[in-house]
């Protein structure tokens, strides 16, 4: 089953604009990642925000998480074309013991139009 | 510093046959998972291993299995290939357990596997 639901399904906007894309999952966590995939591509690792944080920067990307809502968000300012992906969000599933894995969402459709 | 590589990159295959998937992780780290993508199911996890042990399976049926050598390089078999087998196979390698160490997940290009 999936342990991250990404919403929207899709999303078009102008080059220029913000893109907010959100991330909702079900059980508790250590971690949760953002990926990017161009077109049937490996993922890109994009950000991992830790279940003690709450917001994390790294250059146009800004991920927050709310742990007591099970939900993130991942925010791309000034979107460029060359952000036109899928994004997926991912958890850790924490299980006790040393075994994990990461469970997908499956992923938003960004567009960015010229 | 040399990513994560998956060789090969495209693959035909018929029906019936076996196929060896490989993966190189990134220099130093110690687990490699594997990971299936359809356009249907998303992506699912197969199996992880670390330090030459399994410590983790998906929900995937006998056919699939893999290994991992003394310097970290991991493969995965599927055997007697169905159609439904078709996908981007994607490998990731992490310095760490990622639960004991909360370390990112590095994914390779994939293995686009198609059966016929």
């Amino acid at each position: 089953s999936q342990q991250g639901e990404e919403d929207p399904q899709a999303l078009s906007i102008q080059e220029g604009e913000n893109a907010t894309m959100n991330c909702s999952y079900k059980t508790s966590i250590n971690n949760l990642q953002w990926y990017r995939q161009n077109s049937g591509r490996g993922l890109v690792h994009l950000i991992l925000i830790r279940s003690n944080e709450r917001e994390k920067h790294s250059g146009r990307l800004r991920v927050t998480l709310d742990t007591s809502k099970k939900s993130s968000s991942l925010l791309i300012t000034a979107s460029r074309a060359a952000d036109t992906a899928s994004y997926f969000c991912a958890t850790d599933g924490t299980h006790t013991g040393a075994n994990s894995k990461l469970t997908f969402g499956k992923g938003i459709t960004l567009s960015v139009r010229p | 510093k040399a990513g994560v590589t998956q060789t090969p990159r495209y693959l035909i295959k018929t029906r019936g046959q076996q196929v060896t998937l490989s993966c190189s992780p990134i220099s130093g780290h110690r687990s490699v998972s594997w990971y299936q993508q359809t356009p249907g199911q998303g992506l699912q996890f197969l199996f992880e291993y670390f330090s030459e042990t399994q410590r983790n399976k998906g929900n995937f049926p006998g056919r699939f299995s893999g290994r991992q050598f003394s310097n970290s390089r991991s493969e995965m078999n599927v055997s007697t290939l169905e159609l439904g087998d078709s996908a981007l196979y994607l490998c990731a390698s992490s310095l760490e357990v990622w639960v004991r160490m909360n370390t990112e997940a590095f994914f390779g290009q994939g293995t686009r596997l198609t059966v016929v």
